[in-house]
């Protein structure tokens, strides 16, 4: 099983729809957790973190189910600027300056006009 | 965006050749990552460095060879490699290792024949 598994889409979606992305993860000791954002033929950069009580910022919602675990990230009214792959990023191991990234292979999008 | 820089952008060799990847940071970084990210894979973490040290080396084969002269600074030297090497090289950096905000380079397409 992988550590950090997602459904590769790829998701096609109109502008100002609602898309929901979903991640999981293998290792119940993981600590923290992340979406980056990956545009095509770019490198990755920080989308948001995680947090156990869910986060928003504008547009994008994350959350995550610790029981199950599963990370979700919900973007909504998509902009064709949305278009890109959503890696799921979760540190396992130690935390602060101990831990590892494990990256997932990444979901997807692609907004349509 | 010039904070993670990396040379070449593009290289193509033979299984014969030996290379070399150049990967420079200018954010005061402690700590540097050389990754792989081959089509339809999730990111592969391949050599970590703290304050020119290695702390982890992920089983990645010798025929890669990671060099750190300092903190700014990270070579990954390429020699005899096979087709399936073939893949994307990313290089990151981030204030100390394991944490979340990594800051990636534009990465070395390489393609080996």
């Amino acid at each position: 099983r992988k550590e950090v598994e997602q459904d590769p889409g790829p998701f096609n979606v109109p502008e100002g729809a609602t898309v929901a992305f979903n991640c999981t993860y293998s290792n119940s000791a993981s600590q923290s957790f992340f979406w980056y954002r990956q545009d095509c033929r770019k490198e990755p950069k920080l989308l948001m973190s995680v947090y156990s009580s869910g986060n928003e910022d504008g547009r994008f919602t994350a959350q995550l189910n610790r029981a199950s675990q599963y990370i979700s990230l919900l973007i909504r009214d998509s902009k064709l600027s949305d278009s890109a792959t959503y890696l799921c990023v979760v540190i396992v191991g130690g935390s602060g300056n101990t831990g590892k990234l494990i990256f997932g292979q990444g979901t997807t999008l692609q907004v349509k006009p | 965006e010039t904070g993670v820089t990396q040379t070449p952008r593009h290289l193509v060799m033979g299984m014969t050749n030996k290379k070399s990847l150049k990967c420079e940071q200018h954010l005061g970084h402690n700590a540097m990552y050389w990754y792989k990210q081959s089509a339809k894979k999730p990111l592969e973490l391949m050599f970590v460095y703290s304050l020119e040290e290695r702390v982890e080396n992920n089983s990645v084969p010798s025929r890669f060879s990671p060099e750190c002269p300092n903190s700014s600074h990270l070579f990954l030297h390429l020699h005899t490699l096979q087709p399936e090497d073939s893949a994307l090289y990313l290089c990151a950096s981030s204030q100390d290792p394991g944490r979340e905000t990594q800051y990636f380079g534009p990465g070395t397409r390489l393609l080996v024949l």
